[in-house]
């Protein structure tokens, strides 16, 4: 079974430093793009970037290019996104989906990020 | 880049009826790359459709997908309680990657 599985959620304060993950798992992980989508509380989908992890290739979109890094360890199946420096604004469900066939195929749990003084 | 629109905002309808779901991109969409998701309170989105017409694996058949260019539907044939949720499309045929803003597809 194809399964992508986020790690958990995470309270920051402004400022700090996080990197959260998605592992993946039942399918070749290098061979499939995977991207990140961002989901603002009570708000829609916004695409933040993808990365083949086959050899790394990272596309961002251009509202989050600069404010985010995206990498993969294919050693360990595994994407990462991060964040240097947070804000409250950062607050929102973080989810990872592969790619296949162009759209957004299997989904992630989400990772709840929540940045509050 | 492209920006979707997607009306209406809400649909409300009563089981057993027929919700149509309307797309609208700013620019044609390369190759007709055009996607629909469903996404539960609490859950993470679904893909229903790619490809602006084919369904994904397990997606029944009440889900259907129509249009090109511009303008794009998703039609649910016949709502079932599991249905109502809100529902998003997404563009794949150019970068950056684009959403709609969702409809809400609500009971009446």
């Amino acid at each position: 079974e194809v399964q992508l599985v986020q790690s958990g959620a995470e309270v920051k304060k402004p400022g700090e430093s996080l990197k959260i993950s998605c592992k993946g798992s039942g399918y070749r992980f290098t061979s499939y793009w995977i991207g990140w989508v961002r989901q603002m509380p009570g708000k829609g989908l916004e695409c933040m970037g993808i990365i083949y992890p086959g050899d790394s290739d990272t596309r961002y979109s251009p509202s989050f290019q600069g404010q985010v890094i995206i990498s993969a360890d294919k050693s360990i199946s595994t994407a990462h996104l991060q964040w240097s420096s947070l804000k409250a604004s950062d607050t929102a469900m973080y989810y990872c989906a592969t790619v296949s066939r162009g759209a957004f195929d299997i989904w992630g749990q989400g990772t709840m990020v929540t940045v509050s003084s | 880049e492209i920006v979707l629109t997607q009306s209406p905002g809400t649909l409300s309808l009563s089981p057993g009826e027929r919700a149509t779901l309307s797309c609208r991109a700013s620019q044609s969409v390369s190759s007709n790359y055009l996607a629909w998701y469903q996404q539960k309170p609490g859950q993470a989105p679904r893909l229903l459709i790619y490809g602006a017409f084919s369904r994904a694996t397990g997606i029944p058949d009440r889900f259907s997908g129509s249009g090109s260019g511009t303008d794009f539907t998703l039609t649910i044939s016949r709502l079932e309680p599991e249905d109502f949720a809100v529902y998003y499309c997404q563009q794949y045929g150019s970068s950056p990657r684009t959403f709609g803003q969702g409809t809400r597809v609500e009971i009446k």
